[in-house]
């Protein structure tokens, strides 16, 4: 079963730091890229990052940039979203996606989602 | 960056046909892929390029482009396709970044 679960989510304080994780399942994780995507409360989808099916090329939105890093373990067939400097406006549901086309390709699509994991940034 | 804009709300007689649009200049260059979401749930891909559809998805979602328009078709629309919808493509200006759009919800009437 083709499966992506994160983890990591909680509530932490403006300028503090959290690591997401997304633990890939069912399918050949380095054969794909991958993403992380928010959702502020109320609010629609944002993407926020993605890396390489081989960690070789990573990029982010320009709100994130400097701040977080995204990162892979092939090995362990898990996503990584580090964190830093948190900020109110970054509270949201962070979700990982798998990229069902290679990162030169014309198309693109998102095909594969997990639960999503729940970052609130508040003192 | 790109940017892609929906109409906020349409609503959609049970059984009839609404069509949901999507505008960007990112979209002259990639095909647009479209998500539904419902109230506390994950993204769900419906279409992606031309007008592909994954597997489990129902025919009656169909997608298509035109210049910098791209469109989501639900035909003979059900109450469980009440649900916000998102466009997404590849932002067009070269930084490898992704975009999605402004999001639609559909009410099935």
């Amino acid at each position: 079963q083709v499966q992506l679960v994160e983890s990591g989510g909680g509530v932490v304080q403006p300028g503090r730091s959290l690591r997401l994780s997304c633990a890939a399942s069912g399918f050949t994780f380095s054969s794909y890229g991958m993403h992380w995507v928010r959702q502020a409360p109320g609010k629609g989808l944002e993407w926020v990052a993605v890396i390489w099916y081989d960690g070789s090329n990573k990029y982010y939105e320009d709100s994130v940039k400097g701040r977080f890093t995204i990162s892979r373990d092939n090995s362990k067939n898990t996503l990584y979203l580090q964190m830093k400097s948190l900020r109110a406006e970054d509270t949201a549901v962070y979700y990982c996606a798998r990229d069902l086309y290679g990162p030169l390709d014309q198309l693109h699509a998102f095909d594969i989602w997990g639960q999503g994991t729940m970052v609130t940034v508040s003192s | 960056s790109s940017e892609l804009t929906q109409d906020p709300a349409v609503s959609v007689a049970l059984g009839q046909t609404v069509r949901i649009t999507c505008q960007g200049d990112s979209l002259r260059s990639y095909y647009a892929s479209w998500y539904q979401q419902k109230p506390g749930q994950a993204p769900v891909l419906v279409i992606y390029g031309k007008n592909n559809r994954p597997s489990g998805i129902p025919d009656r979602f169909s997608g298509s482009s035109s210049g910098n328009t791209a469109s989501l078709t639900i035909t003979g629309a059900q109450a469980e396709d009440e649900a916000d919808y998102y466009c997404n493509s590849r932002d067009s200006s070269g930084n490898h970044h992704y975009v999605f759009g402004t999001g639609t919800k559909v009410t099935v009437l």
